[in-house]
């Protein structure tokens, strides 16, 4: 089966830091996508994870243990327009396997 | 250069009826790929095309779901008899191969 999981809900305040994790059981694994989603528009890219480790790009990092199935995407320096959903997928041979999202709100 | 555009943007329909729904790949992309994303729901795959044909259809969750890539660039998905439980956002995501997936901004569906 396929089992993709992150927290439904989070806060934070803004210029905090916030780790928003994802856990994950699927039947095949090509790597490992984060995708943001502002509430009524498309999901935009955000980073792409295919081997162990951290990969940073400028306020936002990704981490993958592919050992223990293990993803999160840290924010840091949080802003009013991080407030949106994170969408955490798995790339399976030729397909995205989206995890429910994790509804992020920042707060002044 | 241009992302992927879908249309229409919205579209309301009734109960029964037969509708079709359209994507626009970003120029270049020979990968195209349609989900369906239900309210606090992650999108959900449907269907993916390389050039012109169909490679996997798996997700596509009954017959009455159809999807066509005729000249390998644009693509539409046909759903007949449409039912209530078919309102979504129906998103469309085009790739140059297998690299990053380019999302659409997706046809909101309701059903009547």
């Amino acid at each position: 089966g396929q089992n993709i999981d992150q927290p439904t809900e989070m806060t934070a305040t803004e210029g905090a830091i916030v780790q928003i994790n994802c856990t994950y059981q699927t039947s095949g694994f090509n790597g490992l996508f984060w995708y943001q989603q502002h509430a009524g528009e498309a999901p935009t890219f955000l980073s792409y994870n295919v081997l162990d480790g951290l990969e940073e790009k400028g306020r936002f990092s990704s981490f993958l243990s592919r050992s223990k199935g293990y993803s999160y995407l840290l924010l840091k320096e949080l802003q009013m327009k991080d407030s949106a959903s994170y969408l955490c997928a798995v790339y399976n041979t030729d397909k995205l396997i989206f995890g429910t999202g994790t509804r992020l709100q920042v707060f002044p | 250069g241009a992302g992927v555009s879908q249309t229409p943007s919205n579209k309301v329909t009734e109960k029964g009826k037969y509708v079709e729904l359209r994507c626009d790949p970003i120029s270049g992309h020979t990968a195209l790929y349609w989900y369906r994303q239900s309210l606090g729901q992650g999108p959900e795959f449907l269907i993916y095309f390389q050039g012109t044909g169909a490679a996997d259809d798996s997700g596509l969750p009954n017959d009455r779901f159809f999807a066509v890539r005729p000249e390998g660039s644009v693509s539409t998905l046909k759903i007949q008899r449409t039912e209530r439980g078919d309102s979504a956002v129906y998103l469309c995501a085009s790739s140059f191969g297998g690299d990053t997936q380019y999302f659409g901004p997706g046809t909101r569906l309701t059903v009547l």
